[in-house]
Formats: structure tokens, C-alpha cells, sequence
């Protein structure tokens, strides 16, 4: 299986400032033939099912904030909020869908400073 | 509008068995894989398994494997999780989604809305 994880566990940013996590997977989720990445990343909210934010690695969903960005190829990629708001505090969680089981990350929690 | 309605909260004891649903509409379910995820109390995700009602195709994670079964009726656009005897440590709650497109290998935008299962004496 692809053990995917992420650092750090936590991170308590202030608002208005970037927070940034990361993601490693165990093996590359690069598929040559396309080029892309099999990386998503979800936000999930305290009672809420995660929602979809980035997937391709860098693509962002229909709705969300430019504010949240992705990057990375193969097995080192990183979500980035470039100017946290209240709404941003969550679990962010990455995900690889390049192999079954498609796993998932342990989760990043973001809180307000 | 594309929608993933989960049946409502169980309350079991240990031994029991157990299916929860998941309907699926707005889109053609045959087309579409379902998968689970698994989030026990104050834990991450766990991708448990997918099916793909048009024939009922399954994958499973390892750690799941024999422990639950993964079902569809086509007729009825639902998506099953079932087990046959219940612990403990099955107390968590579970979500259906779906894939962003119409293949197994990507990103699931349409999430349920979560059944909670707790398994207690």
C-alpha cells in the first residue's frame, strides 16, 4: 500500500498569514503517461463530511478560494493557504488515488493564532 | 443536482449485524464507483473500499478485507456497507462518496452525509 504522510500535525497560524502543509507518499503517484499527479487534498470541518479542494495535485474545485493552492509532483507535494481566514480553521487531509487502497493522509489541523 | 443521502445513526451491541445505505442521485449511478471511508472518533480517514454498481466490481483495503462486504442495487441507486457480526471498534462514522468522473482512480467531490455507528453493551 501508499502510506501517505503529512507534517506537521498541527499549526496555529494568525490571521492574514500563510499557512503551509506538506504531504509525502511512500511511492510516486506521478503517472507518466499524463503527467499528473494522483493527489488530492480535502478540508474537513468540525461535523461536516471533508470537502474536496485540490486534485491533479495542483487543481483546484469548483468554488474554492484562490487563496488555497496546491503543488508537488511524485511523492512530495504541499497545500498552501496564502492568507489564513476564520473559515480556513479545519483538518486538511491529502489523499492518493494512483493505486488501491486510495489512502489518505492522517491530517493536518489548522487553527487561528 | 447530484446528491449522496446515508441512512441514519445505529445503535448496536457487539455481535449484531448491521447495513447501512447510501442513495445516490442526480447523476447515473451504474457509471459511477462508490467508495467508503471510515472515520472512528476524533480520528483521520480511512478508505475502506469502492464498488462499481454496473457490475459490481469491488476493491477493498487490506484491513477491511473479510471484515465488512460492500454491496449495490442498481435497481434502487444504492450503495451498501454491511457486517455480519459488530465490535466494538467498529464504533465510527462512515461516509459514502463519489468520484469527481466516472472512473475509480480520482478525487471524490460528492461526500454523504456520514452514518454514525456505535457498538456497545
Amino acid at each position: 500500500d501508499i502510506v501517505m504522510t503529512q507534517s506537521p500535525d498541527s499549526l496555529a497560524v494568525s490571521l492574514g498569514e500563510r499557512a503551509t502543509i506538506n504531504c509525502k507518499s511512500s511511492q510516486s503517484v506521478l503517472y507518466s503517461s499524463n503527467n499528473k499527479s494522483y493527489l488530492a487534498w480535502y478540508q474537513q470541518k468540525l461535523g461536516q463530511p471533508p470537502k474536496l479542494l485540490i486534485y491533479w495535485a495542483s487543481t483546484r474545485e469548483s468554488g474554492v478560494p484562490d487563496r488555497i493552492s496546491g503543488s508537488g509532483s511524485g511523492t512530495d507535494f504541499t497545500l498552501t493557504i496564502s492568507s489564513l481566514q476564520a473559515e480556513d480553521v479545519a483538518v486538511y487531509y491529502c489523499q492518493q488515488y494512483f493505486r488501491t487502497p486510495f489512502t489518505f493522509g492522517p491530517g493536518t489541523k489548522v487553527d487561528i493564532k | 443536482e447530484v446528491q449522496l443521502v446515508q441512512s441514519g445513526a445505529e445503535v448496536k451491541k457487539p455481535g449484531e449485524s448491521l447495513k447501512i445505505s447510501c442513495k445516490g442521485s442526480g447523476f447515473t449511478f451504474t457509471s459511477y464507483w462508490i467508495g467508503w471511508v471510515r472515520q472512528m472518533p476524533g480520528k483521520g480517514l480511512e478508505w475502506m473500499g469502492i464498488i462499481y454498481p454496473g457490475d459490481s466490481d469491488t476493491r477493498y483495503s487490506p484491513p477491511f478485507q473479510g471484515q465488512v462486504t460492500i454491496s449495490a442495487d442498481k435497481s434502487n441507486s444504492t450503495a451498501y456497507l454491511q457486517w455480519s457480526s459488530l465490535k466494538a471498534s467498529d464504533t465510527a462514522m462512515y461516509y459514502c462518496a463519489r468520484p469527481r468522473v466516472a472512473m475509480m482512480g480520482d478525487a471524490f467531490d460528492f461526500w454523504g452525509q456520514g452514518t454514525m455507528v456505535t457498538v456497545s453493551s
